[in-house]
This record gives structure tokens, C-alpha cells and sequence, in this order.
């Protein structure tokens, strides 16, 4: 157990909705990073947040939103689904760090999203 | 973009025998890590390794990094059915506070 919680597992929606993925980092943990993986893929950086703001972003879509908040859980939000966003999506966090060496990440199990 | 490359991309060797993998990447870096997943599940890391070192081992793992040829290996001895997943490295290039993923390299323990 990475001590990383990812709310929901599993989820199936429809193209056009609008979902809401929820990240609780360990405890202690300031760093917040969220990943996509689709089908035998490698892994996609979104985005990270670093005690509530926003430190480094990836090819996190336009339709893709996220934030953190004061108690440090995140929540990822995809909006306009389409079939091609079907995939895991991993949050992961780090231990607070001095300057921009990133360390070890603890991830959660994942939420699956299934569009259809 | 794309930093590190793992190779190769499937390894299939029977349980018992050693398993290499290696990574390959293109800037310098800071420290360079190594993953594993097992199938639908979360990645759970297996070694750091810092830009000035050359070797490093837990338990059955070994993490080689040489600098010049900007290259890593993770070697697995004595493999076991429980090791079949697939593994990354990633690279902390010290850019935008991210980690660089490579592709993965799949690996089926035979029993």
C-alpha cells in the first residue's frame, strides 16, 4: 500500500460528460502528479501541484483540469469526454523536496475510465 | 519528449534465470529511477540512483548507471513468477520538476 488513495476505481461514462477524478497524496506529501496511461502504454505526465499551486504542466489537454486543494487531496477533471480518453489514470506524490529534484513518487492504483 | 528508451520491449525467460533490462536516455541528469507494474495496477518504485553513482542493489535487483554512455541496466537474479510485470525507468533531468518516462519493457516470467 503506497499510502496514495484514488477515488473512483473504475468508471464508465459517455462521450461528452464530465468526470471528476479524486487523489488523497500520503500523508506529509506536498507534491501531487497526475498521469495517464492508456491501453500497454507507457506513462503521459498531465500535470503536478506543489502545495496548491501549479508547479509543472505536460500534455494535459485543454479539456483537463486540476487543482489542489488546502488539505493537499487533488481532483482531476475531464470534460467533453471522447473515446480516446478511455485509460488509467494515475495520481502519484513526493516527499517535499528543496529545489527541482525530483525523488521517489508513490502511486495510487489508478482510476479507470472507460468511454463510450 | 521522450527521454529514456527501455530495452527491449518484451523479455520472456524461464523462472530461475537472470533478467536485464536497460534504459538509455540523452540529456544528463540527476538521478535516474526504476519502476515496476504489475498488469492494471499502480507503479511501485524499485531503486534511485544519483547522477554520481554507479552501482546500486536490493535484494535481488541491480541498477548499473553510466553517465557517458547515458545508459542504465536493472538486472533481476533468480527471477520468480511474481516478477513478471513491466518496468520503467524514469529520468530526473532537473527540468519542469518532472520525471522523463521511457516506454516500459515487458517481462513474462515462465514458470
Amino acid at each position: 500500500d503506497s499510502g496514495v488513495t484514488q477515488t473512483p476505481k473504475h468508471l464508465i461514462t459517455a462521450t461528452g460528460q464530465r468526470v471528476t477524478l479524486r487523489c488523497s497524496p500520503r500523508s506529509g506529501d506536498l507534491s501531487v502528479y497526475w498521469y495517464q496511461q492508456s491501453l500497454d502504454q507507457g506513462l503521459q505526465f498531465l500535470i503536478q501541484y506543489y502545495n496548491g499551486e501549479e508547479r509543472a504542466k505536460g500534455n494535459i489537454l485543454e479539456r483537463f483540469s486540476a487543482q489542489q486543494f488546502p488539505d493537499l487531496h487533488s481532483e482531476l477533471n475531464l470534460s467533453s469526454l471522447e473515446l480516446g480518453d478511455s485509460a488509467l489514470y494515475f495520481c502519484a506524490s513526493s516527499v517535499p523536496r528543496q529545489g527541482p529534484n525530483t525523488g521517489e513518487l508513490f502511486f495510487g492504483e489508478g482510476s479507470r475510465l472507460t468511454v463510450l | 519528449s521522450q527521454q529514456g528508451e527501455e530495452d527491449p520491449q518484451a523479455l520472456s525467460i524461464q523462472e530461475g534465470e537472470n533478467a536485464t533490462m536497460n534504459c538509455s536516455y540523452k540529456t544528463s541528469i540527476n538521478n535516474l529511477q526504476w519502476y515496476r507494474q504489475n498488469s492494471g495496477r499502480g507503479l511501485v518504485h524499485l531503486i534511485l540512483i544519483r547522477s554520481n553513482e554507479r552501482e546500486k542493489h536490493s535484494g535481488r535487483l541491480r541498477v548499473t548507471l553510466d553517465t557517458s554512455k547515458k545508459s542504465s541496466s536493472l538486472l533481476i537474479t533468480a527471477s520468480r513468477a511474481a516478477d513478471t510485470a513491466s518496468y520503467f525507468c524514469a529520468t530526473d533531468a532537473g527540468s519542469n520538476y518532472q520525471l522523463i518516462w521511457g516506454a516500459g519493457t515487458k517481462l513474462i516470467i515462465k514458470p
